[in-house]
């Protein structure tokens, strides 16, 4: 079945770097876009950004540069992002979300999240 | 970027009621406006993509509504594994933008 399967929990702390992996199965990973998603405890979710599985060209929301790397591993059908210079405000869980890309974009398989809490 | 706005935060419902959620965007953006559901220490699910198109396997008491800049999910007889957060998206320009949520409790 088609399916998004992310890495584990991560402790880090602050100012280490931290990367969060994201397998797909099921279906050509290359014919969907792959987004990320990120949300802060109790708080609602913010689109971080996507990236083109076909060419691997990302695109970043404001509020994720430079920071912030979204990559790929075509070959095993892997999405990553790594998050370099980790702060506090970074704790969240964060999630990888397939875009239909039918009709209009909408994230139409999640994986499971990845939290990342950052300490000092 | 396009700010969404839902309402209301919460709501308090029982087990066969019908339940609206309400979704604004700061401007047009069309049918562009997807619906997802979220239940604690969960990933969200798609309910609803371009207003009013059911997901596959979303049981059909979801339904959405809505064009332009004002959009409505209705979930018709309240099942005891609706009650959970609802989350409206638009998908009409980057950055792709959430409403900050509707807690559904009972």
């Amino acid at each position: 079945q088609v399916q998004l399967v992310q890495s584990g929990s991560e402790l880090k702390k602050s100012g280490a770097s931290v990367r969060v992996s994201c397998k797909s199965s099921g279906y050509t990973f290359s014919d969907y876009p792959m987004n990320w998603v990120r949300q802060a405890p109790g708080q609602g979710l913010e689109w971080m950004g996507w990236i083109n599985t076909n060419t691997g060209t990302p695109t970043y929301a404001q509020g994720f540069t430079g920071r912030f790397v979204f990559s790929l591993d075509t070959s095993v059908s892997m999405a990553y992002l790594q998050i370099s210079s980790l702060k506090a405000e970074d704790t969240a869980v964060y999630y990888c979300a397939r875009d239909q890309n039918v009709e209009a974009s909408a994230m139409d398989v999640w994986g499971q999240g990845t939290t990342v809490t950052v300490s000092s | 970027d396009i700010q969404m706005t839902q309402s209301p935060s919460s709501l308090s419902a029982s087990v066969g009621d019908t339940v609206t959620i309400t979704c604004r965007a700061s401007q047009s953006i069309r049918r562009y406006l997807n619906w997802y559901q979220q239940k604690p220490g969960k990933a969200p699910k798609l309910l609803i993509y371009v207003a009013s198109s059911l997901q596959s396997e979303v049981p059909s008491r979801f339904s959405g509504s809505g064009s332009g800049t004002d959009f409505t999910l209705t979930i018709s007889s309240l099942q005891p594994e609706d009650f959970a957060t609802y989350y409206c998206q638009q998908s009409y320009n980057t950055p792709w933008t959430f409403g900050q949520g509707t807690k559904v409790e009972i």
